[in-house]
């Protein structure tokens, strides 16, 4: 079976600071990995995703993710954040077996102060 | 391009009643669909999977009497709750996997509340 773990729920920083929002899985095959953001009371939004190639992938909004395998880890970060970027993300993993269920961590705010 | 729509945005019913949510495909048309909710401060919780023209597929402890899943169109899907109770108040979130791109698009949520 797979589990995502968002070790964080809540992350406070100060506007210009640099984030990383971290993510761990368990999985027996490959998975594909992804981080989303929600805005209050809005569905998902995809940031970036990792299905193979380069292990550092760049998203949206400045964000990007490292993928490692070793450490089945696969944390986000952004080296400057904004007031805007305050919003719940979501660390995710799918089988690359062809199934599309998708499986997502517990989320963890982020909450970027003045 | 890839935008899923949901209908209602919010929702507020009386015990006892049905909600019929539903969700589009605007742009493409979508041979899968999901249905998470999301209760407050927590993640996505899977449902059901529903697939243009067959029966869905549900979770583990998702009653399926309960949660009515129809994927009629390779556009539109409907959850309906039927005989909702306080305790079905969640944000009911869909999305919609594209035939010919390997990726699954959100609609905004709709919030049900049941008093």
């Amino acid at each position: 079976a797979q589990s995502v773990t968002q070790l964080d729920s809540q992350v406070p920083v100060f506007e210009e600071a640099p984030v990383e929002l971290r993510c761990n899985y368990s999985s027996s095959v490959s998975v594909y990995l992804f981080w989303y953001v929600q805005y209050p009371n809005q569905g998902l939004q995809l940031l970036l995703k990792y299905l193979s190639g380069s292990t550092l992938v760049k998203g949206i909004n400045g964000f990007e993710a490292e993928f490692n395998k070793s450490q089945t880890s696969f944390h986000l970060r952004k080296p400057s954040v904004h007031i805007s970027d305050t919003a719940e993300y979501f660390c995710a993993v799918r089988l690359n077996t062809g199934g599309f269920k998708t499986i997502f961590g517990a989320g963890t705010r982020l909450f970027v102060k003045a | 391009g890839a935008v899923v729509s949901q209908h209602p945005s919010r929702v507020i019913c009386k015990s006892g009643t049905s909600v019929k949510i539903e969700c589009r495909s605007l742009d493409f048309q979508a041979t899968t669909m999901f249905w998470y909710r999301q209760f407050p401060k927590q993640s996505l919780m899977l449902m059901a999977t529903s697939n243009e023209g067959s029966k869905a597929t549900y979770e583990q402890g998702v009653e399926k009497d309960k949660f009515l899943i129809n994927h009629a169109s390779l556009t539109l899907s409907t959850l309906t709750v039927t005989s909702a109770h306080p305790e079905d108040s969640s944000f009911y979130i869909c999305s919609a996997r594209a035939q010919t791109v390997n990726e699954q698009f959100f609609g905004p949520g709709t919030r049900l509340t049941v008093l």
